[in-house]
Formats: C-alpha cells, structure tokens, sequence
C-alpha cells in the first residue's frame, strides 16, 4: 500500500538522551515535512525538505536535527537541546510544496 | 503572515445533526485543506479544495477564494464524525498555515 509510515508510533526518552523519529513514504513525493503538535493546539512546523539533500527550518526548529539522504526518508532526530520535546510528532509529504499534503500517524514522544 | 481563524472552536451535537464549520484566512492562498483528526491523532485528508465546491458522502466543502473563507459541512452527523477539524492554507511561500480546530463532538 502506499502512504506515509512512521515509527516508533510510542517513544519514550531519557532526559539528555537523543531520539530519531522515522518517517518513509513510497509515494514518490519530493517535498517532506515534520511537524509537532502539544496537547489542544495546532500544528507547528519544525523543518521541510522540498528535494533530496535540501532541508529548511521551519518555525521551531531550535533543538531538532534532520537528513534527507534519500527521496524516500526524512528521520527527525530529536535532540537534548530540546527543553520541552515531549509532544506529538507528525510526518507528512506532498507531490510539491504547493500540493496536497499527506500525513502519517504520527509518534508520540515522551520524556521520562 | 496569513492567519487562519476557526469557527466554532468546539461544537456539541446530537447523532444525526447537520453541522457548518467556517475557516477564514487573511490574504490570498494557493491551496486550501480541510482535515479530521481522529481521537487517535492520525489526520486524515478530508478536501483539498483552494476554490469551488466538493462534495464526499455526507461530507461537502465550498471555498470563496475572493472573499477568503471556506466552509466544511457536514450532515447527519456520526459518532465517528468526532475529533477536530483544522483548516490549512498554503501562503506565499508554499507553507502550510494551519487554523486551531474545532473540536466536534457527537453524542449518542
């Protein structure tokens, strides 16, 4: 089938510990988003990526680290930098930057 | 930037009714979404829609592009209907700018 995996769907991190979220679509889109969304809000966007090995910031991307080696992967890592990394993290992906948008499941993070 | 307002923020309504969910934004769009997330989190495409009318089942969508609102309808109401709804443009700069929801709930 095709679509938008992401993995782990629960994670649970150490403070001080990094943490990489996976997301893999097969979809052959060539843009790529992260986003996270805290409880009762709306999404915020974290990094995009529009092509392979070209990566933006989004609006909170303090903390966070990404790659896009290939078309098909777009990990987040999480890392220590982050004050308040417990959320819900979302993966989408889009044909192009000015086309439908796709999600995943998502992965929630918690910090313990 | 563009900011996207949602009306109502939350919605309580009995199995069965009708219900009209307004998004309003604050300068010209490329594209407009309307999603549902599912009290599991998982959001689910419900119309790419940046004008006109679209219908799907019970579920329909018009964009006045010109006058800068879409509205998302949505009738006899299920209880699988519940979750929030967000309304996401598209600005300038290609991004997606999303509303805050509203948060519907159908009672039994």
């Amino acid at each position: 089938d095709g679509g938008i995996t992401q993995s782990p769907k629960y994670l649970f991190r150490k403070e001080g510990q990094n943490v990489t979220l996976s997301c893999e679509q097969n979809l052959n889109h060539d843009a790529m988003y992260w986003y996270r969304q805290d409880p009762g809000q709306g999404l915020r966007l974290i990094y995009y990526s529009q092509i392979v090995n070209d990566f933006q910031k989004g609006d909170i991307a303090e903390g966070y680290s990404v790659s896009r080696e290939k078309k098909e992967s777009f990990p987040l890592t999480v890392t220590s930098a982050q004050k308040n990394p417990t959320a819900f993290y979302l993966c989408a992906s889009s044909i192009r930057l000015d086309t439908e948008a796709f999600f995943g499941q998502g992965t929630r993070l918690t910090v313990v | 930037g563009i900011q996207v307002e949602q009306s109502p923020p939350d919605l309580i309504l009995q199995e069965g009714a009708n219900s009209t969910l307004r998004c309003n934004f604050s300068d010209s769009v490329n594209n407009l979404q309307w999603f549902h997330q599912n009290p599991w989190g998982q959001l689910i495409n419900l119309f790419y829609i940046p004008s006109g009318t679209k219908q799907n089942g019970r579920l329909s969508a018009t964009t006045v592009a010109t006058e800068r609102y879409s509205l998302l309808y949505i009738s006899s109401s299920q209880t699988t209907d519940s979750g929030v709804y967000f309304c996401a443009v598209r600005d300038s700069n290609y991004q997606l700018i999303w509303g805050a929801g509203t948060k519907l709930i159908i009672k039994p």
